[in-house]
């Protein structure tokens, strides 16, 4: 039982690349989430899927999109890189929205 | 505008010795207050969660209070050890359809021997 798994850990990007960070977890949770964490600020939120088949904005979803692609993975893609996104972004899973979060490890990102 | 303020923003003890965390919240409706460990280079993990009822909960050695009428709470740590140098982050949701959560910056912990 792995939890919340997100590839990759680490990753440069120059300025206008895409990428897209992967998440997966083994719980069978309904809900999965993307925050993004800056120095100085507590995690934001980026995207959340209540359930599959459904993806919302949180609260800064600009340059980012995300897929549910099924119940276990939620992955979220930048398509035209830029320095501001520079941060480490966790994932996150839920039995639902309003139950305990279980976060990744995180994925530390540098856009140069 | 809903907030979640936490005090101090750094703080070193000795191991062995006790601390509290403090977390102030400005954020309605309320649903819950959370308490979460963050290990440096790690995702962070639950300690707590509090409901507007509840105003003690314990994890082992860590002790969360809630006073939902000052909207405060405290994170207690008894008899710290090595293993509790990390950042605690009070997470306060909102509730509603959405139960959005708002994290505070948290206050890093660095136990020393």
């Amino acid at each position: 039982n792995a939890g919340v798994t997100q590839t990759p850990k680490f990753q440069v990007l120059k300025t206008g690349q895409s990428m897209t960070l992967q998440c997966a977890q083994d719980m069978n949770h309904n809900s999965m989430y993307w925050y993004r964490q800056d120095p100085g600020m507590g995690l934001r939120l980026i995207y959340y899927s209540a359930s599959e088949g459904t993806t919302d904005k949180g609260e800064v979803p600009n340059g980012y999109n995300v897929s549910r692609l099924n119940k276990r993975e939620f992955s979220l893609r930048l398509e035209s890189a830029a320095p501001s996104q520079t941060s480490v972004y966790f994932c996150a899973s839920s039995r639902a929205l309003n139950y305990e979060q279980y976060f990744g490890p995180g994925t530390r990102l540098t856009v140069t | 505008k809903n907030q979640v303020e936490q005090s101090p923003q750094s703080l070193i003890i000795l191991e062995g010795k006790n601390c509290t965390l403090q977390c102030n919240y400005t954020v309605s409706p309320f649903s819950n207050l959370r308490w979460y460990k963050q290990d440096t280079g790690r995702g962070p993990v639950s300690l707590t969660i509090m409901t507007f009822s509840e105003n003690t909960k314990s994890n082992g050695r860590y002790t969360a209070t809630l006073d939902a009428d000052t909207k405060q709470s405290s994170l207690h740590i008894t008899a710290s050890q090595l293993s509790d140098s990390a950042s605690y982050i009070c997470v306060v949701s909102a509730g509603g359809a959405t139960n959005k959560l708002i994290f505070g910056t948290g206050t890093l912990l660095a136990v020393q021997p």
